[in-house]
């Protein structure tokens, strides 16, 4: 089982709606949890950090579910500027490296 | 306030060829990292450095040495390029929190 999985799309979705990306992890020791943008051949720029209460920034929703071990994201009201890969990423208690997912492709059509 | 950045943006070599990529930080940061990504295998580590005078080898590093060579550089060095070593390589330092920063890639081409 990979460290973190991410479903990889493509998810297209109409402009003005609401998507959500799940993404499991496999070490239940993982402390830190965040969500990454990451721009067509761009590099990866840090969207948002997920707290354990779940963490909201304007549009943009993030939840942590310990129990069964995964994180998610909520876009509402979809601009076509969202349209990019989302990546997860973990990192376990302790540990100096981050985990990242492969991915979750999101273009926006207008 | 640059924030990570890396050198070249391009290269393309011939298989053997070696060449260092390099990159610096102005944040201050003591952890710094070296990535490369390939499509549909995400972002591994190849090695990383937790602070000035340390490396540790990351997830993929055969093929590949580095060098942290103050606190604001670490360069990553092909010694003998070959064309499985084509990819996007990105540096990374790493802030409070966790928070990793990326600078803008480096596009390897090993022919």
């Amino acid at each position: 089982r990979k460290e973190v999985e991410q479903d990889p799309g493509p998810f297209n979705v109409p402009e003005g709606a609401t998507v959500a990306f799940n993404c499991t992890y496999s070490n239940s020791a993982s402390q830190s949890f965040f969500w990454y943008r990451q721009d067509c051949r761009k590099e990866p720029k840090l969207l948002m950090s997920v707290y354990s209460s779940g963490n909201e920034d304007g549009r943009f929703t993030a939840q942590l579910n310990r129990a069964s071990q995964y994180i998610s994201l909520l876009i509402r009201d979809s601009k076509l500027s969202d349209s990019a890969t989302y990546l997860c990423v973990v990192n376990p208690f302790g540990n100096e490296k981050l985990t990242f997912g492969t991915g979750t492709r999101l273009t926006i059509i207008p | 306030n640059a924030g990570v950045t890396q050198t070249p943006k391009f290269q393309v070599l011939k298989t053997g060829q070696s060449m260092t990529l390099q990159c610096a930080q102005d944040m201050n940061h003591n952890s710094m990292y070296w990535y490369r990504q390939d499509p549909g295998m995400g972002l591994r580590l190849i090695y990383y450095s937790a602070s000035e005078g340390t490396t540790d080898k990351g997830e993929v590093p055969n093929g590949y040495n580095v060098s942290r060579l103050n606190k604001r550089e670490f360069s990553l060095r092909l010694e003998s390029a070959a064309p499985s070593q084509t990819s996007v390589y990105f540096c990374a330092s790493r802030g409070g929190g966790g928070t990793q920063y990326f600078g803008p890639g480096t596009r390897l081409t090993v022919l």
